[in-house]
């Protein structure tokens, strides 16, 4: 089964305070997975993708197939990263996201 | 280019009734996703259209139909309303080159309330 779990509702830091926000998946064979952030009163977007190993706006994302996590992270929390994250997994057909259920983030000075 | 447009913003239905939701896709897209989003979940896939054809449907009943007109532009139709069906309905676009990915970009969403 293709499957995303994001087991935080919830994740309430300070500022500059470090901040992971854990993703675990189900997949068979090479999964090409995704974050997404919604901020408010805004539409979804892409954060990052796995498969280009880029850090946007500071966050970075490690695919670990042993642990079968994609966890985001950031050392240094802003308060402009609160939001909703959601982790996303391209399903074995290549043309649908599966989503988890999204972690709002909330970060306070 | 405004990006992926959705209409119309919310819609209030009653159960039973049948709804129509319309997509137009960002400049140089040829391929329409729809997802549906509950309250609390992450956004769920329908179906997506590509060359006016549904390419790809996610476990959803037939009530849930779509189309996807020559210019790209989509349209999701629910008929036979359920009050399970109130959610926010978000359309993504892309274009397909090969067998690649590519990054769909998604609309500010439907919210529909069935009543």
């Amino acid at each position: 089964a293709q499957r995303v779990t994001q087991p935080e509702k919830l994740l309430s830091v300070f500022k500059g305070a470090p901040v992971e926000l854990k993703c675990n998946y189900s997949y068979s064979g090479s999964p090409e997975l995704f974050w997404y952030v919604q901020y408010s009163r805004q539409r979804l977007q892409l954060l990052l993708r796995h498969i280009s190993r880029e850090s946007i706006k500071g966050f970075t994302a490690d695919l670990n197939k042993g642990e079968t996590s994609f966890h985001l992270k950031k050392p240094f929390a802003q308060e402009e990263d609160s939001a909703m994250y959601y982790c996303a997994l391209l399903n074995q057909a290549g043309t649908a996201l599966i989503f988890g259920k999204g972690t709002t983030l909330s970060v306070s000075s | 280019d405004a990006g992926v447009t959705q209409s119309p913003t919310h819609l209030i239905k009653t159960r039973g009734q049948q709804v129509t939701l319309r997509c137009s896709p960002k400049s140089g897209h040829d391929t329409v996703s729809w997802y549906q989003q509950a309250l609390g979940q992450g956004p769920q896939f329908i179906f997506q259209y590509y060359e006016e054809e549904e390419r790809q449907r996610g476990n959803f009943p037939d009530r849930f139909s779509g189309h996807q007109f020559p210019n790209y532009s989509s349209e999701l139709n629910v008929n036979a309303l359920l009050l399970g069906d109130s959610a926010l309905y978000l359309c993504a676009s892309s274009f397909l080159s090969g067998g690649a990915y590519n990054e769909q970009f998604f609309g500010p969403g439907t919210r529909l309330t069935v009543l």
